[in-house]
C-alpha cells in the first residue's frame, strides 16, 4: 500500500499569515491528490483535487501543486474560519485509499 | 444538490452485528462507485470499503476484510455496509463518499462496547 507522510501535524499561525502543509507519497502517484478540510463533528470537505485544482466553490486563497512524490498545500491568507484539520489523500492506487495524518491548523 | 445520509449506527456489544445504510440523491448514484470511510474518536481517517458502479468490483481494508460486506441497491439509491464480529477497535463514525472525494454524508456513529 502506498503510504502518506503529512507534516506538520500541528500548526499555530496569524490571521494573514502564509500556511504550508507538505504530503509525500512512498511511491509516484503522479496527480492523483486530493486536499480536504475538516472541522470538528463534520464530514471532510474537498478543497484540491488532482494535486492543483481547486474544488468549485472553494476560496482561491487555498491552493495545491506538486506531483509524484511531494506535493504541497498553501493557505495564502490565513482566516479565522480556516481553522481545522487539513488531510491530503493519494487515490493513485486503488484500493485502498490513503490519508496522511492530518494538520491541525490553529490561530496564534 | 447531491445529497448522502448515513443510518443504522449505534451501540453494540463486541462481536455483534450492524448495518449501515447510506442513501443518495441528486446525481444518478449508479454512475458512481462508492466508499465507506471511517474515523476513530480523536484519530485520522481510515478507508474501510470500496465498491463500484456496478457492485461486480469491491475491496476491503485488512482490518475489516472477512468481517465486513458492502452493498449497493442502485434501484433504491442506497449503499450499505454489513458490520459482523464488530470489535472495540472497530468504534468510528462512519462516513460513506462518492469515489472521487467530492460528497460525503455527515457520517453516523458505531460503539462497540460492553
Amino acid at each position: 500500500d502506498i503510504q502518506m507522510t503529512q507534516s506538520p501535524s500541528s500548526l499555530s499561525a496569524s490571521v494573514g499569515d502564509r500556511v504550508t502543509i507538505t504530503c509525500q507519497a512512498s511511491q509516484d502517484i503522479s496527480k492523483y491528490l486530493n486536499w480536504y478540510q475538516q472541522k470538528p463533528g463534520k464530514a471532510p470537505k474537498l478543497l484540491i483535487y488532482d494535486a492543483s485544482n481547486l474544488e468549485t466553490g472553494v476560496p482561491s486563497r487555498f491552493s495545491g501543486s506538486g506531483s509524484g512524490t511531494d506535493f504541497t498545500f498553501t493557505i495564502s491568507s490565513l482566516q479565522p474560519e480556516d481553522i481545522a484539520t487539513y488531510y491530503c489523500q493519494q487515490y493513485d492506487n486503488l484500493p485502498p485509499w490513503t490519508f496522511g495524518q492530518g494538520t491541525t491548523v490553529e490561530i496564534k | 444538490e447531491v445529497q448522502l445520509v448515513e443510518s443504522g449506527g449505534g451501540l453494540v456489544k463486541p462481536g455483534g452485528s450492524l448495518r449501515l445504510s447510506c442513501a443518495a440523491s441528486g446525481f444518478t448514484f449508479s454512475g458512481y462507485g462508492m466508499n465507506w470511510v471511517r474515523q476513530a474518536p480523536g484519530k485520522g481517517l481510515e478507508w474501510v470499503s470500496f465498491i463500484n458502479s456496478g457492485g461486480n468490483y469491491i475491496f476491503y481494508a485488512d482490518s475489516v476484510k472477512g468481517r465486513f460486506t458492502i452493498s449497493r441497491d442502485n434501484a433504491k439509491n442506497s449503499l450499505h455496509l454489513q458490520m459482523n464480529s464488530l470489535r472495540v477497535e472497530d468504534t468510528a463514525v462512519y462516513y460513506c463518499a462518492r469515489l472521487s472525494g467530492d460528497s460525503w454524508g455527515p457520517g453516523t456513529l458505531v460503539t462497540v462496547s460492553s
